[in-house]
């Protein structure tokens, strides 16, 4: 059982935005650790998509964006197209468990 | 381009053990700590250990769900990073992925670079 919940699925049509969101606690999120997010494409090895809460890498389209509230932490993506299918991951420490965590996993779909 | 290569995943019975190996290239390996996220058939990412940069002394980090039978390790002449498997479970049964840690502080610290996974199957 993950300490991060995240919506099973998401969908929106092409070109519209999506938000998912990370509802983790106080000895996580709300901890004041950095939250980064994670997609993968089917079939494929995980990919950096956001770091240290809001931070794209480069090659990262700006299209994705994060952020963090309490103890909660939002992926969005605007502007969606097919290739954003994917599933998207929250991740960050927890110091109750003393481990790096996972959120549940979110699948996008793209209507 | 860096590039992590695993190796070492198979079938393996239940309690048996295995030793999987992540050749790295295109970093300076010293200057990274390293990882290892497991991902069992249909589920989510889920972190099982890690190691620090060798300038930190090689500090190592496990999950509890395999603490006491898995040990991460690195060897800096050949820019490579292990995790020894033993008494296996079926609920081990993933792909493995080598990760490189990244970060400010450790409690900060994510995954940059992912190799493209091992297969681990326990039969039971």
């Amino acid at each position: 059982q993950s300490v991060l919940t995240q919506p099973p699925s998401v969908s929106g049509a092409p070109g519209q935005g999506v938000t998912i969101s990370c509802t983790g606690s106080s000895s996580n999120i709300g901890a004041g650790y950095d939250v980064h997010w994670y997609q993968q494409l089917p079939g494929t090895a995980p990919k950096l998509l956001i770091y240290g809460n809001n931070n794209r890498p480069s090659g990262v389209p700006d299209r994705f964006s994060g952020s963090k509230s309490g103890t909660s932490a939002s992926l969005a993506i605007t502007g969606l197209q097919a290739e954003d299918e994917a599933d998207y991951y929250c991740q960050t420490y927890d110091s109750s468990l003393s481990e790096y965590v996972f959120g549940t996993g979110t699948k996008v779909t793209v209507l | 381009e860096v590039q992590l290569l695993e190796s070492g995943g198979g079938l393996v019975p239940r309690g048996g053990s295995l030793r999987l190996s992540c050749a790295a290239s295109g970093l300076t390996f010293t200057s990274y700590a390293m990882s290892w996220v497991r991902q069992a058939p249909g589920k989510g990412l889920e972190w099982v250990s890690g190691i620090s940069h060798s300038n930190s002394g090689d500090t190592t980090y496990y999950a509890d769900s395999v603490k006491g039978r898995f040990t991460i390790s690195r060897d800096s002449s050949k820019e490579t990073v292990y995790l020894q498997m033993n008494r296996l479970r079926a609920e081990d049964t993933a792909v493995y992925y080598c990760a490189t840690f990244s970060g400010s502080r450790s409690s900060d610290w994510f995954f940059d670079y992912w190799g493209q996974g091992t297969p681990v199957t326990v039969s039971s």
